[in-house]
């Protein structure tokens, strides 16, 4: 049974850093790509960036929202997946949910199992 | 950028069939994925590739797409579907991931 557990998150103040955990379990992790999406108070999903497999060599992507202030990273020895967020603004305030990319493919055409979910408060 | 448009809501008594459109520019040349949310719980892949159901997924979800429209069915629509319903494509030419703005399905 493929599982992906969070860990991490809470109130954290603006300008301050904050990292997410992902550890996943039923599947082989080298092989596919993990994504961060985010979801606001009472808005959609957003998808925040991507980390592809070893056969990728574990390239990433982020998008413009995050870009330069979110890092995504990968330890294929511990099956679990980081995300890193620096300089944290009220924006970011979200649940943030872990992915699995669908079908081990290059690019996030979709994605096939998620984490339970995180909430980040940034407040002061 | 690409946009999906999504209506708001549907409302279907159960035992009936729901549909949530999914609008877009030429969607037929995109394969369109679908996900269920439940109020508080995280999002489920319930159709991709415009009509594939993931294993576990019951046989009465399915999906399509033609022309600038992509619809998920559901049939015989059971209390626990009621929740949001959001489409999602990948669009190649702007290398972004895209989602609807999602549709509140209610079941009366």
């Amino acid at each position: 049974e493929v599982q992906l557990v969070q860990s991490g998150g809470g109130l954290v103040e603006p300008g301050r850093s904050l990292r997410l955990s992902c550890t996943t379990s039923g599947f082989t992790f080298g092989d596919y790509a993990m994504s961060w999406l985010r979801q606001a108070p009472g808005k959609g999903l957003e998808c925040i960036g991507i980390i592809r497999g070893r056969a990728y060599g574990e390239t990433t992507e982020n998008a413009a929202s995050v870009k330069g202030s979110f890092t995504i990273s990968r330890d294929d020895s511990k099956s679990t997946v980081y995300l890193e967020m620096n300089s944290l603004k009220t924006e970011d305030t979200a649940v943030y949910y872990c992915t699995r990319v669908g079908g081990g493919s290059y690019y996030p055409l979709y994605f096939d199992y998620w984490g339970q979910g995180t909430p980040v408060t940034v407040s002061s | 950028s690409y946009v999906l448009t999504q209506p708001p809501s549907v409302s279907v008594a159960p035992g009936q069939a729901a549909s949530i459109a999914c609008g877009g520019n030429n969607i037929a040349t995109k394969n369109v994925h679908w996900y269920r949310q439940r109020p508080g719980r995280a999002p489920m892949l319930v159709v991709y590739d415009d009509n594939a159901r993931p294993s576990g997924i019951p046989e009465r979800f399915s999906g399509s797409n033609s022309g600038n429209t992509a619809t998920l069915t559901i049939s015989r629509v059971e209390a626990g579907d009621e929740a949001d319903y959001y489409c999602q494509v990948w669009d190649i030419s702007s290398n972004h991931v895209v989602f609807g703005g999602g549709t509140k399905l209610t079941v009366l």
